[in-house]
């Protein structure tokens, strides 16, 4: 069983669109996250969850929208897609607490044209 | 803030050469340190990790050594494999009232026979 997973793997979709990436991880931890991958590779968090409260939001335009509905979901919403959204997006979770591995999802190939 | 530098690839080497991929982090308070691994096409993988001064993290043939003096995290290895293409990301974990994990912009790995 896949411990962190996220669907779609690959997404292509036209500007001004809304998407939606599902996240579920089956490994019980309290905490989960999203990542955005960049076409340079560099990792940037976005949002972060602890029991189902948010609490890390970087600075990421409103068009993204993190949902939590329970400890083992934290699906990620965008509002009317651009181009520069076209990234790889990770999603994570560990268990809170100093020390603890953070388990990463495959990634959700995003591209819009 | 906290950050992390990482040399930037890519690094090529040949088989059964010798790699260090340098990493020192500049963090609040005594994080814990990790390096992830990237196939390509794939999520990102845990490799090792220490979470306190002067700890050994060893996976794979890979070491890496918590050196808190010079703020380092050094990956080494001492014989590399084709397999070990891949790019490299030196992160660090602080918690300071939320869990936030910083990574290095990555180091692509080639190996050549």
């Amino acid at each position: 069983d896949t411990a962190v997973s996220q669907t779609p793997k690959y997404l292509v979709t036209q500007m001004g669109n809304d998407k939606s990436i599902k996240c579920e991880q089956n490994l019980g931890h309290d905490t989960m996250y999203w990542y955005k991958q960049d076409s340079k590779k560099f990792l940037k968090i976005m949002f972060s969850y602890n029991n189902k409260e948010l609490i890390i939001n970087e600075t990421v335009p409103n068009r993204f929208s993190p949902k939590s509905p329970d400890k083992a979901h934290l699906n990620l919403h965008i509002n009317s897609l651009e181009l520069g959204d076209s990234a790889v997006y990770f999603c994570a979770s560990s268990d809170w607490g100093s020390g603890n591995t953070i388990y990463f999802g495959e990634g959700s190939w995003l591209t819009v044209v | 803030g906290d950050s992390v530098t990482q040399m930037e690839g890519p690094v090529t080497l040949s088989e059964e050469a010798f790699l260090t991929i340098n990493c020192t982090y500049t963090a609040t308070g005594y994080p814990s340190l990790f390096w992830y691994v990237q196939y390509p096409g794939e999520g990102l993988q845990l490799l090792l990790k220490a979470t306190k001064a002067d700890d050994k993290g060893s996976n794979k043939g890979f070491e890496a050594t918590y050196r808190k003096e010079t703020t380092s995290f050094h990956l080494e290895k001492g014989s590399v494999q084709v397999s070990d293409s891949a790019v490299y990301f030196c992160a660090l974990l602080t918690l300071d009232g939320y869990q936030k994990v910083t990574f290095g912009i990555g180091t692509k790995l080639q190996v050549i026979p």
